[in-house]
């Protein structure tokens, strides 16, 4: 099936620095990729949408330019954290939408989650 | 706009017994239904998922959802629960937003299967 990484796992940082977040589709190309934050006990909150080499999409209430979206090649997508902070402590999840043909067209696949933790 | 509710936080049951978790979806359109399980500290795993045809859908881990469009649900069930299955079960909705097509989830259920 397909799958998604995702790296680090988790990251613990000083608050005032920049943490990037790398999520790749292994086995397929993706064209939307989908960033996600979760607080505990919490639901998924969408912050934004990404497709491949354009400008992301971000949702009402999310600071784009705290919050750096890449999304340079069908296989990499990347969400920096610039200049983090305590609040920003979170789960954050990325997921993976197929673009071509395929088992994996059109499915969001989803990958195992950063844990971010700002001291 | 799409939403998914999920009015349980929490189900209780014991290993051996049916589950049932609850799950009810307002959407435009024709409905993508879609549960998932999130273990603890883990991502999302697929279970299932609705599209067209039957009603019943059967999925993974012996996991199964009986989609009812008439009462716009779409509810989780498993005859016999184990005790591994506790975990928090996320239903989703497929709608739209500016960006193409997107998954709206439901604010989670977690379920508790005591031995």
């Amino acid at each position: 099936g397909a799958v998604v990484s995702q790296h680090p796992s988790w990251v613990i940082c000083k608050s005032g620095t920049s943490v990037k977040i790398e999520c790749r589709s292994l086995d397929f190309q993706a064209t939307t990729m989908f960033w996600y934050r979760q607080f505990p006990k919490q639901s998924l909150m969408l912050m934004a949408t990404s497709n491949e080499g354009s400008k992301a999409t971000y949702e009402q209430g999310v600071e784009k330019d705290k919050f750096l979206i890449n999304h340079a090649s069908l296989t990499l997508s990347t969400l920096t954290v610039t200049s983090a902070h305590p609040e920003d402590s979170s789960f954050y999840i990325c997921s993976a939408r197929g673009g071509s043909s395929g088992s994996s067209y059109n499915e969001q696949f989803f990958g195992p989650g950063t844990r971010l933790t700002v001291l | 706009a799409q939403s998914v509710a999920q009015p349980e936080d929490q189900v209780n049951v014991a290993e051996g017994n049916p589950l049932t978790v609850k799950c009810t979806y307002s959407v435009s359109g024709n409905p993508y239904l879609f549960w998932y399980v999130q273990y603890p500290n883990r991502g999302l795993q697929f279970l299932l998922k609705y599209i067209t045809g039957d009603n019943l859908v059967k999925g993974s881990y012996g996991f199964e959802a009986e989609f009812n469009k008439s009462q716009t649900s779409f509810h989780l069930k498993k005859p016999s629960a184990l005790v591994s299955d506790s975990a928090l079960y996320f239903c989703a909705v497929r709608g739209y937003n500016n960006a193409g097509n997107m998954l709206t989830f439901g604010g989670g259920t977690r379920l508790m299967v005591k031995p």
